[in-house]
């Protein structure tokens, strides 16, 4: 099955500099990487994705880049504030109808004021 | 996006009794998904809801353990019997290929069990 690894598992940023997460993924039928912000108790959200078809994206201050041929893929946050203090998940996921997504152990990021 | 709600959002059991946990969505989706997160971990797909048949479970869980139900296209409910400790979790419900938003998939916000 799918194989999800991520780094770092804790990033500690000052804010306003840049945080870089990164995961590789072991199926390369994967097609699907959405990135989960989840802070403290509350319901991991969606907040970027990319397709296999495209090589990156970006929706303000947060861009995906994806490389098929290495298998990998990164979000990258520009800017940081201290609201973006979260645990961050990425995934990978075969298929259309929202097929299952195997998830990555998560990265903790701190933003300090 | 899809709104997901869960029924309890938490709840204390005891050792060998079950727990149901329902879950809602605001509209007709394609898949649902129940998960499992310890604290400070990542999340563990128990099983994909199939409406009007057999759940299809991960390796690890097992129907008579997690019991699924998903009577229609909005509505699913995960057992968790026979609890033990190692149960206490907090169980996710998720849902996606809703519409255009075929890909996109949306959790909801948990269900936090404690065993004793």
């Amino acid at each position: 099955g799918e194989n999800v690894e991520q780094h770092p598992s804790t990033l500690s940023v000052q804010e306003g500099d840049s945080a870089v997460i990164k995961c590789t993924y072991s199926d390369s039928a994967s097609n699907y990487f959405p990135w989960y912000k989840q802070e403290l108790g509350k319901r991991p959200q969606l907040i970027i994705d990319i397709r296999s078809n495209v090589g990156e994206k970006k929706d303000q201050r947060i861009a995906v880049t994806l490389n098929k041929t290495a298998k990998h893929f990164s979000l990258h946050i520009t800017e940081t504030q201290p609201e973006d203090s979260a645990v961050y998940f990425c995934a990978a996921s075969t298929g259309r109808n929202a097929g299952k997504s195997t998830f990555g152990d998560g990265t903790t990021l701190t933003v300090k004021p | 996006s899809a709104v997901i709600s869960q029924k309890p959002s938490r709840d204390i059991c005891q050792r060998g009794t079950s727990l149901t946990i329902q879950c809602q969505v605001d509209s007709q989706v394609t898949m649902m998904f129940w998960y499992r997160q310890q604290p400070g971990q990542s999340l563990t797909l128990i099983a994909t809801a199939n409406q009007g048949s057999e759940a299809t479970y991960e390796s690890g869980f097992v129907i008579d353990k997690f019991p699924i139900s998903r009577p229609n296209l909005t509505f699913s409910t995960l057992t968790v019997s026979n609890m033990s400790p190692e149960d206490s979790s907090i169980y996710l419900c998720s849902a996606g290929g809703q519409g255009t938003r075929t890909y996109e998939q949306y959790f909801g916000p948990g269900t936090r069990l404690t065993v004793t």
